[in-house]
């Protein structure tokens, strides 16, 4: 059972490059998650996702895009990358609800140079 | 806007001793979660309050939710070394469907021998 698959786990790009982490999961859960982590903080919501089809931004989306076409993925897209989008990603799922906890991934890591 | 602090950022006790970490949020929410988050590593669930005066525990770690002071607690009785880590609260700040979780500044706990 793998859960929560993120790839890549590290990355560097040089600022004005794109590129899209993905995130996939084999738990059947309707509900995604993007959030980012700084240094010494706590993770902010990118965006998430209800279902397939179905998006919305959370407290940072700028600078981001994503898509929902299945159920199992819900890449980030990262347009002209800039220093302050250096930070770990980290993608997480839920069945749903407020009992369902969410599951993370493993993070990936990146720095905008 | 719902706002979570967390305090103390960082602790560093010995094994065998009680200490308590604190979460208050600013907006009424009675969805509150406490997450584990080893260093390098992604973030592992440890207990989900949903009520007003909840508890739950699991070995050494007990969580509590107060709604009407906006408080969760995470007591830690008789710390060993395996406890050190970073731990994050977060409250759910949305209305329905799902988690829009705003996470504290994390705890970072150190638990020497």
């Amino acid at each position: 059972n793998a859960g929560v698959t993120q790839t890549p786990k590290f990355r560097i790009l040089k600022i004005g490059q794109s590129m899209t982490l993905q995130c996939t999961q084999d738990m059947n859960h309707n509900y995604m998650y993007w959030y980012r982590q700084d240094p010494g903080m706590g993770l902010k919501l990118i965006y998430y996702s209800v279902g397939a089809g179905i998006t919305d931004k959370g407290e940072v989306p700028n600078g981001y895009n994503v898509s929902r076409s299945t159920t199992e993925d819900f890449p980030l897209r990262l347009e002209l990358a800039a220093p302050s989008q250096t930070s770990v990603y980290f993608c997480a799922s839920s069945y749903g609800g407020p009992r369902s906890p969410l599951h993370f991934g493993n993070g990936t890591r990146l720095t905008v140079t | 806007e719902l706002k979570v602090e967390q305090n103390p950022l960082f602790l560093s006790m010995q094994e065998g001793k009680n200490y308590t970490i604190y979460c208050n949020y600013s907006t009424t929410s009675d969805r509150l979660y406490w997450y584990r988050q080893d260093p390098g590593k992604s973030l592992e669930s440890l207990f989900v309050l949903l009520s007003n005066r909840a508890v739950k525990q699991e070995g050494r770690l007990m969580a509590s939710l107060d709604t009407k002071a906006r408080l969760s607690t995470l007591h830690i009785t008789a710390a060993v070394h395996d406890l050190s880590a970073t731990y994050f609260c977060a409250v759910d700040g949305g209305l329905q469907g799902a988690q829009k979780l705003v996470f504290g500044q994390g705890t970072r706990l150190t638990i020497n021998p």
